[in-house]
């Protein structure tokens, strides 16, 4: 079975200051990862994706993730937080070989104070 | 490109009653997802299909859920009678196949059970 956690329910950060958001997963296999993030009364939207090869991602509005097999984690991080990063959080983990669906964390909210 | 469409955004019905949502994909998208998300929490697989076929309804509750995709296109989701506990937010998203793709989701239904 595919599990994901994501142990703080919310992460405090002043702006201008580095962000990490913490994931850790678990798979038989080997792990497909997404983090998305979700706006007050919306959908959510896509933000970046680990499939194979470099350990660090790149993704949109200068978020980037690093996965580590070893740690079994995929956190994501942004060098300098801005107020408009205030959202919530999803950490998502699809088992490649299993060919299940995407299996989401149960989200960790952020707050950047200016 | 539009984005996944859903409606309504908002629906509040007495507990008994039948709802019915609607999810127009993203064109081209083969695979369509239909998630839960309570407040608070992480989305929920309800159903996965691939074109017109339900591949994973493992955690649909069959006894008062229904879903369809006929043509393989869009979909809709029935509560047939609707409980207290349904109260959520239903999410349908979209993804080309069920490889190490995004998925792109819409905005949502939100469902009131009173």
């Amino acid at each position: 079975a595919q599990s994901v956690a994501q142990p703080e329910d919310q992460v405090n950060v002043a702006e201008g200051n580095p962000l990490t958001v913490k994931c850790t997963y678990s798979v038989s296999g080997n792990p497909y990862l997404f983090w998305y993030v979700q706006y007050p009364n919306r959908g959510l939207q896509f933000l970046l994706k680990y499939i194979t090869g470099d350990n660090l991602v790149k993704g949109s509005y200068g978020f980037e993730a690093e996965f580590n097999k070893s740690q079994t984690s995929f956190h994501l991080k942004k060098p300098s937080a801005l107020v408009s990063d205030s959202a919530l959080y999803f950490c998502a983990v699809r088992d490649r070989q299993a060919g299940t669906a995407l299996i989401f964390g149960k989200g960790t909210t952020l707050s950047v104070s200016s | 490109e539009a984005g996944v469409v859903q409606s309504p955004r908002y629906k509040i019905i007495e507990k008994k009653q039948p709802v019915a949502f609607w999810c127009n994909p993203i064109s081209g998208h083969n695979t369509l997802y239909w998630y839960l998300q309570n407040l608070g929490q992480g989305p929920e697989l309800l159903i996965r299909y691939e074109n017109e076929e339900a591949v994973d309804d493992s955690q649909l509750p069959k006894d008062r859920f229904s879903a369809e995709r006929l043509k393989g296109v869009d979909s809709t989701l029935k509560i047939q009678p609707a409980e207290l506990g349904d109260s959520a937010v239903y999410l349908c998203a979209s993804s080309l196949d069920q490889g190490p793709r995004e998925l792109f989701f819409g905005e949502g239904s939100r469902l009131t059970v009173l």
